[in-house]
Formats: C-alpha cells, sequence, structure tokens
C-alpha cells in the first residue's frame, strides 16, 4: 500500500501538552498533508510540506519532513481541548500529471482532556 | 465551512435502491474529487473531475457508480441498486490548479443502506 500510516493510533494527553503524531509511507512523493477531521464532519486542511522541505510553521502546528526516512511528524504545542479530533497524513504522489488525488493513511485520534 | 456543500447530509436507503448526492464546490475551483470513508479508516479516492471531464476513476469505483460534472461546476454521484457495503461517508473535495494541491473538503454524505 502507498498510503501513509499515522503512529500512534490514539493519543490522549492534557490542556497544556504537546501532541506528536507521525506518519510513515512507502514510496516518493510530491507533497504531503495534515488534515483534521472532528467527529461526523468533512476534513480540514492544516499543513502542506513539499518533498523539497524539512519542515514548516503554521501558528501551534509545526510539521518536519524526513524522506530519506519517509515520515513526517505534526506537533501540536500547548493543546488545547478544542484540538480534540482525528488528524490523518495525506500522501500526493508525483507524476500524477494535472491529478492532485491525496492518498490518506488511517488516522489518528487525539483527545485533549480541560 | 470551507465553502464546499454537500447535499443530503445523510440518506438512509433500503438495499437495492439508487441514490444521488449532490457537491458544490467552491466556484473557481476547477478540479473536483470525491472520497469514500468508512468508520475507523481515512478517506480513500474515487473520481476526479478537472472542469467537466472525469480523468480518473478508482478500481473501488464498480460500474453501480457513475459521477458527473455537467458544466464544470456542481457534481454528482450515483450509486445503483446500493449494497451494505456501500455504507459510508462520501466527501467532495475542491482546488484550484493554479493554487497548488491544498483541497477543500465539504461536510460529507453520510450513506446508511439498510
Amino acid at each position: 500500500s502507498q498510503q501513509g500510516e499515522e503512529d500512534p493510533q490514539a493519543l490522549s494527553i492534557q490542556e497544556g501538552e504537546n501532541a506528536t503524531m507521525n506518519c510513515s509511507y512507502k514510496t516518493s512523493i510530491n507533497n504531503l498533508q495534515w488534515y483534521r477531521q472532528n467527529s461526523g464532519r468533512g476534513l480540514v486542511h492544516l499543513i502542506l510540506i513539499r518533498s523539497n522541505e524539512r519542515e514548516k510553521h503554521s501558528g501551534r502546528l509545526r510539521v518536519t519532513l524526513d524522506t530519506s526516512k519517509k515520515s513526517s511528524s505534526l506537533l501540536i504545542t500547548a493543546s488545547r481541548a478544542a484540538d480534540t479530533a482525528s488528524y490523518f497524513c495525506a500522501i500526493n504522489l508525483p507524476h500524477t500529471g494535472a491529478n492532485s488525488k491525496l492518498t490518506f493513511g488511517k488516522g489518528i485520534t487525539l483527545s485533549v482532556r480541560p | 465551512d470551507t465553502g464546499v456543500s454537500q447535499d443530503p447530509r445523510h440518506k438512509i436507503t433500503k438495499r437495492g435502491q439508487n441514490v444521488t448526492f449532490r457537491c458544490d464546490p467552491i466556484s473557481e475551483h476547477n478540479r473536483l474529487y470525491w472520497y469514500r470513508q468508512t468508520l475507523g479508516q481515512g478517506p480513500e479516492f474515487l473520481t476526479y473531475f478537472q472542469n467537466e471531464a472525469q480523468l480518473e476513476k478508482s478500481r473501488l469505483l464498480s460500474d453501480r457508480f457513475s459521477a458527473e460534472r455537467p458544466k464544470g461546476s456542481f457534481s454528482t454521484l450515483e450509486i445503483q441498486r446500493t449494497e451494505q457495503g456501500d455504507s459510508a461517508m462520501y466527501l467532495c473535495a475542491s482546488s484550484l490548479r493554479e493554487q497548488g494541491y491544498e483541497q477543500y473538503f465539504g461536510p460529507g454524505t453520510r450513506l446508511t443502506v439498510t
């Protein structure tokens, strides 16, 4: 399978702590994206990191990419109860032409306790 | 709210019936995607449109499934002779080629086949 695989499957932390989620994949990528999904809702794009980038920040989010290890991590700092959601990594393969379809992992369930 | 809307939000149907879902993307977006998500899994790619042209279909899309985007704006996904295995969340996403690979997802249509 070419899909990203997230680790851990579930994570429970206290509000204010940092949350680190990992994603591994098996093939070359064009870019890797992280999405959040609240229960029963659609997905919200969080951040995109290209294959030639190593780190990106967006607010309390920090994403790293190691193409040699075919892995990425998402760090949420100073977590809040509102961060409780499922988080997915999605990879975009190279050589897909105009089609930028995404291949998703199974997701990580993050629970932030107040 | 990402600006992508889907209708209906929920659909309960009996096995063997036909169902049709609608997706309205962000108005200037020329790319439109359909994904399917089952419980505990990440979204799986079904099909993709560039304007009105359907450019790729997943092997997951059996001949009971058909999608259209007649004027390059809204899209419909029809499932004929529904089966219990079709029960899932059907997600629509859109993007603008010139803005890169970020996809904007709608809230999804949850289909339950009884």
